[in-house]
């Protein structure tokens, strides 16, 4: 099966800096790429995602990069905010309909004004 | 439009007594998941439901483990007898089917003691 890797598990980053996390996958088959944020005591939510035949996406101060060929995808966050601060997870899935996702272990950002 | 909801939101029992949580998914989602999500880590997938069939249970512990979706709307996950590991919070999400985003609920956190 699938096995996604997050890493760091904790990035503390001045206001104003950029964020960068990075996940690694383990199946070729996987083509859909999801980004969720959880902040602490509240439900994950999704905040942008990515699918196999594009290599970087934006939104924002948020956009994601794919390397197919690698097997790792990031998320970049830009000019970052205190409201920023949450656990950040990335997720792969073998299908573009995404309902078959194997999230990473998450990453702790912290966000100091 | 309400999201996904779900009950409790705590439940505190000792170990080997039974449990049961409720989800109910965002009107005409038909696709439903239910995740178990450890302190510090991702959500991990324990069964997922395309309406009223179970799709995917690779994951569910049959041993103590059960859950149903019999009118293919709300659900409920069950543990009998609960073990002191099963502590975590569960979460339920849903999504169209072939739909990408998963909307999660704000889950159920489980203390075993």
């Amino acid at each position: 099966g699938e096995n996604v890797e997050q890493h760091p598990s904790t990035l503390s980053v001045q206001e104003g800096d950029s964020a960068v996390i990075k996940c690694t996958y383990s199946d070729s088959a996987s083509n859909y790429f999801p980004w969720y944020k959880q902040e602490l005591g509240k439900r994950p939510q999704l905040i942008i995602d990515i699918r196999s035949n594009v290599g970087e996406k934006k939104d924002q101060r948020i956009a994601v990069t794919l390397n197919k060929t690698a097997k790792h995808f990031s998320l970049h966050i830009t000019e970052t905010q205190p409201e920023d601060s949450a656990v950040y997870f990335c997720a792969a899935s073998p299908n573009n309909a995404g309902n078959m996702l194997t999230f990473g272990g998450g990453t702790r950002l912290m966000v100091k004004p | 439009e309400a999201g996904v909801v779900q009950s409790p939101r705590y439940k505190i029992i000792e170990k080997k007594q039974p449990v049961a949580f409720w989800c109910n998914p965002i009107s005409g989602h038909n696709t439903l998941y239910w995740y178990l999500q450890n302190l510090g880590q991702g959500p991990e997938l324990l069964i997922r439901y395309e309406n009223e069939e179970a799709v995917d249970d690779s994951q569910l512990p049959k041993d103590r483990f059960s859950a149903e979706r019999l009118k293919g709307v709300d659900s409920t996950l069950k543990i009998q007898p609960a073990e002191l590991g099963d502590s975590a919070v569960y979460l339920c999400a849903s999504s169209l089917i072939g739909g990408n985003e998963q909307f999660f609920g704000p889950g159920t956190r489980l203390t075993v003691l």
